[in-house]
């Protein structure tokens, strides 16, 4: 059974720039969660899709987005980057909608310049 | 508001034992994890505590009081691959996983 993949592994983009990252998560995960990892700070959660709807959002400015398709892949896209978005991003799947148990992927390290 | 605080950082002897605790504050509770993250890893799944008491896995056991808004993960006989981040997370009411900042455990030999 494979695992949560993300896609790119590593991005440099430019200040201004939009991105957006690629989460596939494990076949029957119909629960798919962001986050942003940085020294120091922990997991801060993005947002949180179940069956293609949003179902929980974190305090991140309206240039964070994401959404889900029906085959519950998910896609976050960053706009207008800024210096202090350069981090780690997560993305985990769960089985239910009581997120039991997480799994991530490896995520993708952004590094804004 | 939301709150879960751990030590940032433990350090210990290989064979040893060692006790990371958390402490939480949150809207509603449904259970609480532990993940190992090794750097530039992903988080990996440890154990999940939705009752009060001990949960013993192998060299790895949880605790938890909800009564108390306390955890703590215990492990025994530590091997230099344990040197990690431990992360403590709380699912609340709306069942939305809130993360601690994370303990790095360092092993000593």
């Amino acid at each position: 059974k494979a695992g949560v993949t993300q896609t790119p592994r590593y991005l440099i983009k430019t200040r201004g720039q939009q991105v957006t990252l690629s989460c596939s998560p494990i076949s029957g995960h119909r629960s798919v969660s962001w986050y942003q990892q940085t020294p120091g700070q922990g997991l801060q959660f993005l947002f949180e899709y179940f069956s293609e709807t949003q179902r929980n959002k974190g305090n991140f400015p309206g240039r964070f987005s994401g959404r889900q398709f029906s085959n519950s892949r998910s896609e976050m896209n960053v706009s207008t980057l800024e210096l202090g978005d350069s981090a780690l991003y997560l993305c985990a799947s769960s089985a239910d909608s009581l997120n039991t148990e997480a799994f991530f992927g490896q995520g993708t390290r952004l590094t804004v310049v | 508001g939301q709150n879960i605080d751990q030590p940032t950082e433990m350090t210990a002897t290989e064979g040893a034992i060692v006790q990371i605790n958390c402490t939480y504050q949150t809207s509603g509770f449904n259970g609480l994890f532990w993940y190992q993250q090794h750097a530039g890893e992903a988080p990996t799944f440890l154990s999940y505590n939705v009752l009060d008491g001990l949960e013993e896995k192998g060299r790895f056991s949880s605790f938890l009081s909800r009564s108390k808004g306390y955890s703590y993960l215990l492990l025994k006989e530590l091997q230099m691959k344990d040197s990690a981040s431990y992360l403590c997370a709380v699912t609340e009411g709306n069942y939305q996983l809130i993360w601690g900042a994370g303990t790095k455990l360092i092993i000593k030999p």
